[in-house]
């Protein structure tokens, strides 16, 4: 199987701090990797496209600045929420393509970040 | 972006029962797939059917896909308590992995 670990699973932070949220492969090498944003009861919105020694690649409207991503190995990204808000709670989700197989994605547990 | 459209929203069923779950979207794809997502997990990767695949199954679940009515559709068949979670769809297009998922279906099934 795919294992992707999302980490931390919980997160409550202050207003002005920042929150650093991991994702790894565990079992295979991910030369991509996905960042989601999930409101309550709501779809997922694709944040951005982490690459693995190269800069992400953000979708429209996602401030680069506010969210930054790094993909430093093949079984590394992370997702840096600077200067939080209360309106960057939420549940944030990472998945990661095997790089052997195209198509599906596996996904890690996700992160429930609260901004107080 | 396309974004695939789902209906209904939200679905409770008897155990035993089947449960049927649709999808829209808008623009050409390589590949549809259906995920399933417990209240605050991840998702789990359910089924992938290819743009030039009409039909698929695995288990309980069978999926079909009409790319000239550019929809989808997700059939539980036998039911269970345990499926209850939301649905997801989501499409791939071009050269990339990039998924858009759809808006989901809340699927309760009771006992």
């Amino acid at each position: 199987g795919a294992v992707v670990s999302q980490h931390p699973s919980r997160v409550i932070c202050k207003s002005g701090t920042s929150v650093k949220i991991e994702c790894r492969s565990l079992d295979f090498q991910a030369t991509t990797m996905f960042w989601y944003r999930q409101f309550p009861k709501k779809s997922l919105m694709l944040m951005a496209t982490s690459n693995e020694g190269s800069k992400a690649t953000y979708e429209q409207g996602v401030e680069k600045d506010k969210f930054l991503i790094n993909h430093a190995s093949l079984t590394l990204s992370t997702l840096t929420v600077t200067s939080a808000h209360p309106e960057d709670s939420s549940f944030y989700i990472c998945s990661a393509r095997k790089d052997s197989l195209l198509g599906e994605l596996f996904f890690g547990e996700g992160s429930r970040l609260t901004v107080l | 972006s396309q974004q695939g459209e789902e209906d209904p929203q939200a679905l409770s069923i008897q155990e035993g029962e089947n449960a049927t779950m649709n999808c829209s979207y808008k623009t050409s794809i390589n590949n549809l797939q259906w995920y399933r997502q417990n209240s605050g997990r991840g998702l789990v990767h359910l089924i992938l059917i290819r743009s030039n695949e009409r039909e698929k199954h695995s288990g309980r679940l069978r999926v079909t896909l009409d790319t000239s009515k550019k929809s989808s559709s997700l059939l539980i068949t036998a039911s269970r308590a345990a499926d209850t979670a939301s649905y997801f769809c989501a499409t791939q297009a071009g050269g990339g992995n990039k998924l858009t998922f759809g808006t989901g279906t809340q699927l309760k099934v009771e006992l």
